[in-house]
């Protein structure tokens, strides 16, 4: 089946401190793959994506790699700032064609950037 | 920038009442989803809805769930008799097309005593 693993949380950092959040998935296909954060009272927003292998998403500062052969879309970002305090959730999309296409999500990662 | 909206923002219930969860996609959208989050566990689907129908439902959406699109505007969910399982944060979502980014709301937080 298709699942989505991701790295226990809460993650806590100081600011300016390298950023890695390890993602790996299990899919029949060739799934798209997501990053999702969600922010103190607010909704799940699209933080990035990749649809194929060895693609890179980036958006924000924030980078994920789509590795085929490790089965992995883990987030990175070079230096952390207080205001990216928020869950990250991996997610995966296999896309049938004609099919609903849902999202399978992993269980969230807390991120805490302290000053 | 259009957004989805939801309505409750937290919802309180007692065990074996009606429940509506209301949902407002985002204008263009075609497709419509619910999601729900138990606390502490995976973000999970529960039904799709495209065209007037439900196209894909899980394992968990049993007969004690309905969802409806009463007019143009909104997307709701029912559950017909709360159990205290069913306390969860509950996000409604809508694409364009299916291949499209899904947009999010902010949740409903379901609390079943």
């Amino acid at each position: 089946g298709n699942s989505v693993t991701q790295m226990e949380g809460p993650v806590t950092l100081s600011e300016e401190a390298f950023l890695t959040i390890n993602c790996t998935y299990t899919a029949t296909g060739y799934p798209s793959l997501f990053w999702y954060v969600q922010y103190p009272g607010e909704g799940l927003q699209l933080l990035l994506k990749a649809t194929k292998a060895d693609d890179k998403g980036s958006n924000k500062g924030f980078e994920a790699t789509y590795r085929k052969e490790t089965t992995s879309f883990h987030l990175e970002k070079g230096s952390v700032q207080v205001s990216d305090s928020a869950v990250y959730f991996c997610a995966l999309r296999v896309d049938y064609g004609g099919a609903t296409n849902k999202l399978i999500f992993g269980t969230g990662t807390l991120l805490a950037v302290q000053p | 920038e259009p957004e989805v909206t939801q309505t409750p923002s937290h919802q309180v219930t007692q065990m074996g009442q009606e429940v509506i969860l209301r949902c407002v996609p985002i204008s263009n959208h075609l497709y419509f989803y619910w999601y729900r989050q138990i606390l502490g566990q995976k973000v999970e689907f529960l039904v799709s809805f495209y065209n007037n129908e439900i196209s894909e439902k899980s394992e968990i959406f049993d007969d004690q769930f309905s969802v409806e699109r009463p007019d143009g505007s909104n997307f709701t969910l029912k559950i017909r008799s709360t159990k205290l399982e069913d306390s969860a944060m509950y996000f409604c979502a809508s694409s364009v097309l299916t291949v499209y980014e899904q947009y999010f709301g902010p949740g409903t937080r379901l609390t079943v005593t």
